[in-house]
């Protein structure tokens, strides 16, 4: 069964950082592209990025450049994202999906469970 | 870079009723090209890829069509678990978009 399990919510204080992990299970990790979203209380969904588990080649939102670093650990099947220097407009529910490959047409089929996190000083 | 404009942002219908969302892309955009459905509090559900592949446990009801520019989801019989904010998107160069999403209400 293919899961995909992100860490818990995160409290943080303004001009902190933050780290959020995406562990997949069930399918193969390395040929997988992982995305991440937000979705700031009663907005839409906003893309962060994208990251290849085989070779971390990543893709940021222009939005976001600058501020955010994705990475993969592929030896444990888990993708991170890395947010620097928080404001209280980061606060949000952060989601990890999957790609299983990059054949046209295959979708972000699978999603992490999300991480709530707040920045509140 | 690639915008997608969803409409409506809102609709209202009743139970029983066929309603259609529709998503203009700013220009062509190849077969990835999805639609999700969240409701409140819940992760984005993978309704329909590649414009028109509905998922696996996905009801019939739910139908997508489309290609180039304009992409439309439709609802023939809308029901009450329905009620939820649908969301479409694309992956164009890498760049994954959304829309704005459309919340659905039962009257």
């Amino acid at each position: 069964e293919v899961q995909v399990v992100q860490s818990a919510a995160e409290l943080k204080r303004p001009g902190q950082s933050l780290k959020i992990s995406c562990e997949g299970s069930g399918f193969l990790f390395l040929d997988s592209w992982i995305a991440w979203v937000r979705q700031r209380p009663g907005e839409g969904l906003e893309w962060l990025g994208i990251i290849y588990a085989g070779d971390s080649d990543a893709r940021y939102s222009p939005a976001f450049r600058g501020q955010v670093t994705m990475s993969v650990d592929a030896s444990i099947n888990t993708a991170y994202l890395h947010l620097d220097s928080l404001t209280t407009s980061d606060t949000a529910m952060y989601f990890c999906a999957r790609r299983a490959s990059n054949v046209a047409g295959t979708p972000f089929d699978s999603w992490g469970q999300g991480t709530r996190v707040t920045v509140s000083s | 870079d690639v915008q997608l404009t969803q409409s409506p942002s809102f609709l209202s219908a009743s139970v029983g009723d066929r309603v259609t969302i529709t998503c203009r892309a700013s220009r062509d955009i190849d077969n990835f090209f999805a639609w999700y459905q969240q409701k409140p509090g819940k992760v984005p559900e993978l309704l329909i890829s590649a414009a028109s592949t509905l998922q696996s446990g996905v009801p019939s009801r739910f139908s997508g069509r489309g290609s180039g520019t304009e992409f439309t989801l439709t609802i023939t019989s809308l029901q009450p678990e329905d009620s939820a904010t649908y969301y479409c998107q694309c992956l164009d160069s890498y760049i994954l978009h959304f829309g704005a999403g459309t919340k659905v209400e039962i009257k």
